[in-house]
């Protein structure tokens, strides 16, 4: 069982270019969430789905994009890239809601230079 | 503005002592708080929860000490021991479940 998969652990990209952060979750959750968590900050909810097809803004969601075509993934499109997007990047999933127990992936870790 | 305060970024304990992590928050419609848990180079690994109509929580050596009139709660880890050193983040939601605040978090450093 492998819980949630980020891809890829680490990133360089150059100003302006884009990447899409893949997350998918083998538990059949409905809720998926993205979380970006900065130097000495706690972590910061980007976007959230509570199935496929649905999906809605967190509280820092401008420069991102995200779609929920499936159950089991939950990618992050960053488009544009700029340095205020340098981050680490938690993908999560959970069976009911983040007041139930949510498991976390590893986390990407995106320079933009 | 910072609604989850967790305003000691370290704390360093003994093994065997008690270990004391502080939160404290700002928005009175906060209902339900969690802690997580984070090792380097992981993700964040759930730990324990507290809904706003307790005051207490037990699992384990892990403790959540809520006191809704100071918007304080605090995790207690008895006893400490080194695998626990990790960072440790207090969340906070209001109603709705899938929107967390966390604090900033606190590194725990538990000395053999």
């Amino acid at each position: 069982n492998a819980g949630v998969t980020q891809t890829p652990k680490f990133r360089i990209l150059k100003i302006g270019q884009s990447m899409t952060l893949q997350c998918t979750q083998d538990m059949n959750h409905n809720y998926m969430y993205w979380y970006r968590q900065d130097p000495g900050m706690g972590l910061k909810l980007i976007y959230y789905s509570v199935g496929a097809g649905i999906t809605d803004k967190g509280e820092v969601p401008n420069g991102y994009n995200v779609s929920r075509s499936t159950t089991e993934d939950f990618p992050l499109r960053l488009e544009l890239a700029a340095p205020s997007q340098t981050s680490v990047y938690f993908c999560a999933s959970s069976l009911d809601g983040m007041n139930t127990e949510a498991f976390f992936g590893q986390g990407t870790r995106l320079t933009v230079v | 503005d910072q609604q989850v305060k967790q305003n000691s970024p370290s704390l360093s304990v003994q093994e065997g002592r008690i270990s004391i992590l502080n939160c404290d928050y700002t928005n009175s419609m906060f209902d339900y708080f969690l802690w997580y848990k984070k090792y380097p180079a992981e993700g964040p690994t759930f730990l324990i929860s507290i809904s706003s109509i307790k005051d207490k929580n037990e699992d384990g050596r892990f403790t959540v000490f809520l006191n809704k009139s100071a918007k304080h709660l605090s995790l207690h880890i008895v006893p400490s021991q080194p695998g626990d050193s990790a960072v440790y983040f207090c969340a906070a939601s209001v109603g709705s479940n899938y929107k967390l605040t966390f604090g900033k978090g606190t590194l725990l450093t538990v000395n053999p």
